[in-house]
C-alpha cells in the first residue's frame, strides 16, 4: 500500500518569502505523486504531477516540486509567496496501475502582507 | 485542462430523505470517476471507483447499500445518498480521469469536481 506524510499542518510565511511544503510518500513500487491546491469550498485543483519522467516538475502558479527517490520526498516549493497563494494544500500519491489517491493531511498556508 | 462539474454545489434535507449528487466530466471522456468526502479541516477520503458499466468498487468501511453510484455513461457518475441522517453531512467531491488523450499531460491524473455541500438536519 502507499501512503503520504506531510510535515507542518500549517505553514506561515510574508507575502514574497519562499514557500516550501514538505510530503514523503511510501510506496512499493515507483510511484505517481500529485500536488493538488484546495481553495475553501472548492474542489481540488491540480498544481503539478509526477509520473517517472523528469525529477524536477514545474506547475502552475509558479509552483515546482523535486521527486527524490532516496529521501521519499516529493516537497513542493515556490520562490515567491503571493496572498492568493493561501490555501489548503494536498499531497497525493498513486500506483500506476490503479490510479487510486492517497491523500496527506493538507497543509494550511497563510501569507502575511 | 479537463473540467469537472458537480451537481448540486449545496443541499440541505431533512433527515431520512435521499439525496443524489451528479458527477459530469464535460469535456472528456472518464475512464473512471471516483468518490470523495471530506470533513471539515480534514483530508480527502476515497469512498468509491467507479467504472462506465460496471458496479462500483467500495472502500473498506463504506456501505454500499447506503452510497450509491451509477455510472451510467463516460462523462456521468452519480451518487445516492439513502436515508441521509446528520453524520453524513459532509463536503462530496468527484473526480474523474481521463480515457485517452493525445496531450500526456492529461493523462494519469484525477481532475476533480468542485465538490457538492451536504447538511442533513
Amino acid at each position: 500500500a502507499q501512503s503520504v506524510t506531510q510535515l507542518g499542518s500549517h505553514v506561515s510565511v510574508s507575502e514574497g518569502a519562499l514557500v516550501l511544503l514538505r510530503c514523503n510518500y511510501s510506496s512499493s513500487v515507483p510511484p505517481y505523486l500529485f500536488w493538488y491546491v484546495q481553495y475553501p469550498n472548492q474542489g481540488l485543483q491540480l498544481l503539478l504531477k509526477y509520473t517517472s519522467a523528469a525529477t524536477l516538475v514545474k506547475g502552475i502558479n509558479g509552483f515546482e516540486a523535486e521527486f527524490k527517490k532516496s529521501e521519499t520526498s516529493f516537497h513542493l516549493t515556490k520562490p515567491s509567496a503571493h496572498m492568493r497563494d493561501a490555501a489548503e494544500y494536498f499531497c497525493a500519491v498513486s500506483l500506476s496501475n490503479d490510479y487510486k489517491l492517497s491523500f496527506g493531511a493538507g497543509t494550511t498556508v497563510t501569507v502575511r502582507a | 485542462g479537463a473540467v469537472v462539474s458537480q451537481h448540486p454545489s449545496w443541499v440541505i434535507c431533512k433527515s431520512g430523505t435521499s439525496v443524489k449528487i451528479e458527477c459530469r466530466s464535460l469535456d472528456f471522456q472518464a475512464t473512471t470517476m471516483f468518490w470523495y468526502r471530506q470533513f471539515p479541516k480534514q483530508s480527502l477520503m476515497l469512498m468509491a471507483t467507479s467504472n462506465e458499466g460496471s458496479k462500483a468498487t467500495y472502500e473498506q468501511g463504506v456501505e454500499k447499500d447506503k452510497f450509491l453510484i451509477n455510472h451510467a455513461s463516460l462523462t456521468l457518475s452519480t451518487l445516492t445518498v439513502t436515508s441521509a441522517h446528520p453524520e453524513d453531512s459532509s463536503f462530496y467531491i468527484c473526480s474523474a480521469r481521463v480515457r485517452t488523450s493525445g496531450r500526456a499531460e492529461l493523462t494519469d491524473t484525477q481532475y476533480f469536481g468542485p465538490g457538492t455541500r451536504l447538511t442533513v438536519l
